[in-house]
């Protein structure tokens, strides 16, 4: 159980191209939705969190407008990257929690993004 | 400032045991969960601890001392598969989720 489903694995795209990235729970309903940066050899980056129903709150440094987030369903969150550059390629990885409580957070696959 | 220390790599021996520690020092604690990420993989699970002592799961185990802020992942039989990073990440009072930079795996024959 609690699988999560992330699409796309792969984006390479042109520069100023906006991107989404879809993060689903499969078997169970996520009130709670987080979104991750990785970059290479680092650790995971929080960007934002997201519950079914209202705004994002972002992490401190991370541009709401650039990183659109809308978690429209308890087994729905996208993230959108608007007019992607280059230095947007990395690794995203978005993760699904059943509660408020601390319950694992069970990860999708991750998106590798390249912005040419 | 919210903190949470682990070696950055270790070495081991396929089919011995290894322990990679964790310190953390949060404001608040709601739990302490373990992941192993493979390289360009996602996080997956492996553990939890909330309460003191040790949590076994197989090949597997994790200890929690919440007095001493201290955590360790214990791998028995260790298996080629077992080489990749393992993410220390601890639930403070918001049930925010505080990770470690990871520890680095490296398992040889």
């Amino acid at each position: 159980g609690a699988v999560v489903s992330q699409h796309p694995s792969w984006v390479i795209c042109k520069s100023g191209t906006s991107v989404k990235i879809e993060c689903r729970s499969l078997d169970f309903q996520a009130t709670t939705m987080f979104w991750y940066r990785q970059f290479p050899k680092q650790s995971l980056m929080l960007m934002a969190t997201s519950n079914e129903g209202s705004k994002a709150t972002y992490e401190q440094g991370v541009e709401k407008d650039k990183f659109l987030i809308n978690h429209a369903s308890l087994t729905l969150s996208t993230l959108t990257v608007t007019s992607a550059h280059p230095e947007d390629s990395s690794f995203y990885i978005c993760s699904a929690s059943e509660g408020r409580e601390a319950q694992p957070q069970h990860f999708g696959d991750g998106t590798r993004l390249s912005i040419l | 400032g919210q903190n949470i220390d682990q070696p950055t790599e270790m070495t081991a021996t396929e089919g011995a045991i290894v322990q990679i520690n964790c310190t953390y020092q949060t404001s608040g604690f709601n739990g302490l969960f373990w992941y192993q990420q493979h390289a360009g993989e996602a996080p997956t699970f492996l553990s939890y601890n909330v309460l003191d002592g040790l949590e076994e799961k197989g090949r597997f185990s994790s200890f929690l001392s919440r007095s001493k802020g201290y955590s360790y992942l214990l791998l028995k039989e260790l298996q080629m598969k077992d080489s990749a990073s393992y993410l220390c990440a601890v639930s403070d009072s918001n049930y925010q989720l505080i990770w470690g930079a990871g520890t680095k795996l490296i398992i040889k024959p």
